[in-house]
């Protein structure tokens, strides 16, 4: 198994372009979740789904849209990117709801937005 | 609000030597704790988890202790290496799904 791989591993944008940040898990796990990373502060949910079809917002879900087509992908869109994304991105997925389950995590996805 | 934090922010050991981080938390109602790994440029992995009744659970060096009375957790790193250079998160469960993220210890183990 591959487990949660996450592309691109670096983007570099321009303020008000847009752009997808691609996640995919071959766990058949249910949950799957969007974090974004940022220097003396603990990760921060943006975004996270129980299911196909299925999707709700996190903590920090302004800027951002998602969408849960089928059960391994979870692309998380930046509509209008500004500099207050750059961040380090993490897609994770557990066999259960976050509060019980092992998060497995991508290997994260560095953003740049000048 | 609910809040999980960690200490020290950052420490330096010697190849060798053991070393404790703390994690202290004021999220309610408790589920679940567990401490992940996570190596520089990588993403978290767990190493372990306990819930309320458990007070000790080890995974080969790394010995994690509950105190839940106290909202208490420690991360105990035994005879330390190279390769335990990385920074450790705790992360504490509430029974309403929800996850609270520590901002994390970064451990430098030096030869």
């Amino acid at each position: 198994n591959a487990g949660v791989t996450q592309t691109p591993k670096f983007q570099v944008l321009k303020t008000g372009q847009s752009m997808t940040l691609q996640c995919a898990q071959d766990m058949n796990h249910e949950y799957m979740s969007w974090y974004r990373q940022d220097p003396g502060m603990g990760l921060r949910l943006i975004h996270y789904s129980v299911g196909a079809g299925i999707t709700d917002q996190g903590e920090v879900p302004n800027g951002y849209n998602v969408s849960r087509s089928t059960t391994e992908d979870f692309p998380l869109r930046l509509l209008s990117a500004a500099p207050s994304q750059t961040s380090v991105y993490f897609c994770a997925s557990s066999p259960s709801g976050g509060a019980f389950g092992e998060q497995f995590f991508g290997p994260g996805t560095r953003l740049t937005v000048l | 609000k609910n809040q999980v934090e960690q200490s020290p922010q950052s420490l330096i050991i010697l190849e060798g030597k053991n070393c404790t981080l703390q994690c202290n938390y004021t999220v309610s109602p408790f589920s679940n704790l567990r401490w992940y790994k996570q190596d520089t440029g990588r993403g978290p992995v767990s190493l372990t988890i306990m819930t309320f009744s458990e007070n000790t659970k080890s995974n080969g060096r790394y010995t994690a202790t509950l105190d839940a009375d106290t909202k208490q957790s420690s991360l105990h790193i035994t005879a330390s290496q190279l390769s335990d250079s990385a920074s450790y998160i705790c992360v504490v469960s509430s029974n309403d799904y929800k996850l609270s993220f520590g901002a994390g210890t970064t451990v430098t183990v030096r030869a």
